[in-house]
């Protein structure tokens, strides 16, 4: 089955520094990659559409700058949080559409200290 | 906008059936999925339903009534490894898929 790979699953990372997260999607091509976040017992929320070869599309609220999504080639997606704070601390997870279904990789635990 | 509704908890025992219902309103409709996510996992999809009727997969079934914007997730013959989360989602668009806020189970021996 189509299967996305999302790294690194736990990063710790100090208040103003950036972190990057890599989605891959393993045996297909994902021309479509999709960034949620989860904060604690809540739903998730689409941040972003990434789009391969092009800019990605951001949901109402969320800071493209903050928030740097690149889709360089059909296989690979990532985001880079810049200039993290602690409230930027949550599950970020990344998915791709594979037929009915999305695909979705295993998470992004962010902590900002 | 788009909204769905889905209950925030539901609690059974071992063994049992439960049914978790969504409705939802949404400017597009592309079709119905359920989703399950552990705790500190990622979401796993479950189903999906793009027309009228009733999809089995062996211990679970979804329902969807278009007419009512409506549709259901039935776990039967419940089990402890079923404890989790279940997110309904209507793909709206091409590309555009919204989650509901999730139904938190909680099997019971």
């Amino acid at each position: 089955g189509a299967v996305v790979s999302q790294h690194p699953s736990r990063v710790i990372c100090k208040s103003g520094t950036s972190v990057k997260i890599e989605c891959r999607s393993l045996d297909f091509q994902a021309t479509t990659m999709f960034w949620y976040r989860q904060f604690p017992k809540q739903s998730l929320m689409l941040m972003a559409t990434s789009n391969e070869g092009s800019k990605a599309t951001y949901e109402q609220g969320v800071e493209k700058d903050k928030f740097l999504i690149n889709h360089a080639s059909l296989t690979l997606s990532t985001l880079t949080v810049t200039s993290a704070h602690p409230e930027d601390s949550s599950f970020y997870i990344c998915s791709a559409n594979a037929n009915y279904g999305y695909t979705f990789g295993s998470g992004t635990r962010l902590t900002v200290v | 906008g788009q909204s769905l509704e889905q209950p925030s908890e539901v609690t059974a025992v071992e063994g049992a059936i439960v049914q978790i219902n969504c409705t939802y309103q949404t400017s597009g409709f592309y079709g119905l999925s359920w989703y399950q996510q552990h705790d500190g996992g990622a979401p796993t999809f479950l189903s999906y339903n793009g027309l009228d009727g009733l999809e089995e997969t062996g211990r679970f079934s979804s329902f969807l009534s278009r007419s009512d914007s409506y549709g259901y997730l039935l776990l039967q013959e419940l089990q402890m490894k079923d404890s989790a989360s279940y997110f309904c989602a209507v793909r709206v668009a091409n590309n555009d898929m919204r989650f509901g806020a999730g139904t938190r189970l909680t099997v019971k021996p």
